[in-house]
């Protein structure tokens, strides 16, 4: 099993140019999240699904997009990037075992300039 | 909206000594996790914790919760160097399935 898998790896936009950021999961995760990462702050949640065909808000939502596209993949999609998004993006998955412990993939690095 | 503090925020401690890390969140909560994360990779998951009481030990750590003082501690005995890494908290909300997450520690171990 892979896992959790995100691409790409590393990216650099500049400002205004959008992208999308892809997960899959082949665990048959109920649940996806998409997190951000940045110095001194923790992770903090941006949208997660709890199961397929449903997508809702986090903590820091503005400025950016979901799709649950199916059980096994979940995008997150800058439309116009600035660069206060430029962060380490982190796309985990869970489902219900007596917890919701969840499963991170290896992250994506993004600059915007 | 649920806040998470841990403290240290870092922590440099030598080989063999003992330490804790703390983890305090501000609204009620049953599940608690602990996550290590080595530098420029991502999160591995150390400890579930689900429930008021509960402790969860594996090698040198050992984790507990209490959920009616909204504290996790996360307790390292005779460090070693390969424990060097950022730990993190995070939080279940009651509402379920939204996770609110430390700033995390910094642990160095000096040999």
């Amino acid at each position: 099993n892979a896992g959790v898998t995100q691409t790409p790896k590393f990216q650099v936009l500049k400002t205004g140019q959008s992208m999308t950021l892809q997960c899959a999961q082949d665990m048959n995760h109920n649940s996806m999240y998409w997190y951000r990462q940045d110095p001194g702050m923790g992770l903090r949640l941006i949208y997660y699904s709890a199961s397929e065909g449903t997508t809702d808000k986090g903590e820091v939502p503005n400025g950016y997009n979901v799709s649950r596209l199916n059980k096994r993949e979940f995008s997150l999609r800058l439309e116009s990037a600035a660069p206060s998004q430029t962060s380490v993006y982190f796309c985990a998955s869970s489902t219900w075992d007596l917890s919701y412990e969840q499963y991170f993939g290896p992250g994506t690095r993004l600059t915007v300039t | 909206e649920l806040k998470v503090e841990q403290n240290p925020l870092f922590l440099s401690m030598q080989e063999g000594k003992n330490y804790t890390i703390y983890c305090n969140y501000s609204t009620t909560s049953d599940r608690l996790y602990w996550y290590r994360q080595d530098p420029g990779k991502s999160l591995e998951s150390l400890f579930v914790l689900l429930s008021n009481g509960a402790v969860k030990q594996e090698g040198r750590l050992m984790a507990s919760l209490d959920t009616k003082a909204r504290l996790s501690t996360l307790h390292i005995t005779a460090a070693v160097h390969d424990l060097s890494a950022t730990y993190f908290c995070a939080v279940e909300s009651n509402t379920g399935n939204q996770f609110y997450f430390g700033t995390g520690t910094s642990l160095t171990v000096i040999p």
